[in-house]
């Protein structure tokens, strides 16, 4: 199962949106619907920010939105923040019961 | 509160194995998923398999099949996972992370256990 691939980095200034791809196959993001982001801070364990493509879990900022089309799931931060420079990593449930993570992509607020 | 308390750090010789624990504390243990996850330093994170709260379903990601063994006490509510046959390229941190069944996402994760592969 090779890993999804997302871009290496994104940035954007504070205030405006940026969006972060996560391209996989039919054998995951395009056949369920179950794709999450986590959110991770250096030395920090990942957080969860979207489940479900499109579902936000109790405290997160609604700031923090997910989509799908097809093979592609994406992650759209408006409003961007200071706070929300981190790494991002998508993750996707597959055909044969396990779950694969995206390569990351680091977001930086210049 | 959800608490996941992994053991503390190791350091292994390339072709020996290491037990990594993850105790949870906080809610009823055995309703939910474990999951094991790695991030190899500098890296992202790689999915390495799942303990299914049933406790008889057991899923590893291909590449670690035969190498990865997932166990459970449910008696001290801790999930145990041994990696054999050590090799330089499993350095990494090791976080175990919790999923209630059927939501397909990571709610609460453990702080991580660095394993250092190294002769």
């Amino acid at each position: 199962q090779s890993a999804l691939t997302q871009p290496a980095s994104v940035s954007g200034s504070p205030g405006q949106s940026i969006t972060i791809s996560c391209t996989g196959t039919s054998s995951d993001v395009g056949r369920y619907n179950r794709v999450s982001w986590y959110q991770q801070h250096p030395g920090q364990a990942p957080k969860v920010m979207i489940y479900d493509v499109s579902n936000r879990p109790s405290g997160v900022t609604n700031r923090f939105s997910g989509s799908k089309s097809g093979n592609t799931a994406s992650l759209t931060i408006s409003g961007l923040q200071a706070e929300d420079e981190a790494d991002y990593y998508c993750k996707s449930y597959t055909s044969s019961y396990t779950y694969v993570f995206g390569t990351g992509t680091k977001v930086t607020v210049v | 509160q959800v608490q996941l308390v992994q053991s503390g750090a190791e350091v292994k010789k390339p072709g020996a194995s290491v037990k990594v624990s993850c105790k949870a504390s906080g809610y009823t243990f055995s309703n939910y998923h474990i999951h094991w996850v790695r991030q190899a330093p500098g890296q992202g994170l790689e999915w390495v398999g799942i303990f299914k709260a049933s406790g008889d379903v057991i899923f590893y990601a291909q590449k670690f099949q035969g190498r990865v063994t997932m166990t459970r006490d449910t008696s001290t509510s801790t999930v145990y996972m041994e990696v054999s046959s050590l090799a330089s390229e499993d350095t990494a941190v090791y976080y175990c992370a919790r999923e209630l069944p059927d939501a397909y996402y990571l709610d609460y994760w453990g702080q991580g256990t660095l394993v250092t592969v190294s002769s």
